[in-house]
């Protein structure tokens, strides 16, 4: 069965160290993943997604994240935090199955970036 | 930028009623839109994609009887919710897709629709 899991719930990160939001999946197939933030009182916004080809994708507000197949992850980082960029983060993972596609997202994870 | 709207940002009905939820591109055409649910608990589902003059392409497990998708214009896609009942009730959100002169797209998304069923 398709899963997608985000196993922390709130991530806590000073201001100007790395930050690495986990996600982790579980399809049949290849996987299409995709990274989504929600700032607070705005909505939804698209960061990045990985289809294929190189494993270290690089998005929107410098954020990157790396898939990696062995593990099935598709982690979330960003080498300096920023105060702004404290937000609802969420993961999707799309892939094929015997009905069509499919896409789940994970339950977020909130971001903490204290000053 | 791109902005994406949504009408009614709230809407109250009764079971076994239909209610239409409107998504519109305000500054660019989008050729596809999403339609997404947003659960309680904050879990996304995304239900259907929607093409500008073709059927919607509804994801696995999505009743398209009861979401019935219509993108008749290149800023306008609705999702009507049919008979619609206290489980139905939910945050319901869309977005669009434009397409960027270098190649790829953006994705953008509207502010959502709260949608609860008496």
């Amino acid at each position: 069965a398709q899963s997608v899991a985000q196993p922390e719930d709130q991530v806590n990160v000073a201001e100007g160290n790395p930050l690495t939001v986990k996600c982790t999946y579980s399809v049949s197939g290849n996987p299409y993943l995709f990274w989504y933030v929600q700032y607070p009182n705005r909505g939804l916004q698209f960061l990045l997604k990985y289809i294929t080809g190189d494993n270290l994708v690089k998005g929107s507000y410098g954020f990157e994240a790396e898939f990696n197949k062995s593990q099935t992850s598709f982690h979330l980082k960003k080498p300096s935090a920023l105060v702004s960029d404290s937000a609802l983060y969420f993961c999707a993972v799309r892939s094929q199955g015997g009905g069509g596609f499919k896409t789940i997202f994970g339950a977020g994870t909130r971001l903490f970036v204290k000053a | 930028g791109a902005v994406v709207s949504q009408h009614p940002s709230w809407v109250i009905c009764k079971s076994g009623t239909s209610v239409k939820i409107e998504c519109r591109s305000l500054d660019f055409q989008a050729t596809t839109m999403f339609w997404y649910r947003q659960f309680p608990k904050q879990s996304l589902m995304l239900m259907a994609t929607s093409n500008e003059g073709s059927k919607a392409t509804y994801e696995q497990g999505v009743e398209k009887d009861k979401f019935l998708i219509n993108h008749a214009s290149l800023t306008l896609s609705t999702l009507t919710v049919t008979s619609a009942h206290p489980e139905d009730s939910s945050f319901y959100i869309c977005s669009a897709r434009r397409g960027l002169a270098g190649g790829g797209y953006e994705q953008y998304f509207g502010p959502g629709t709260r949608l609860t069923v008496t």
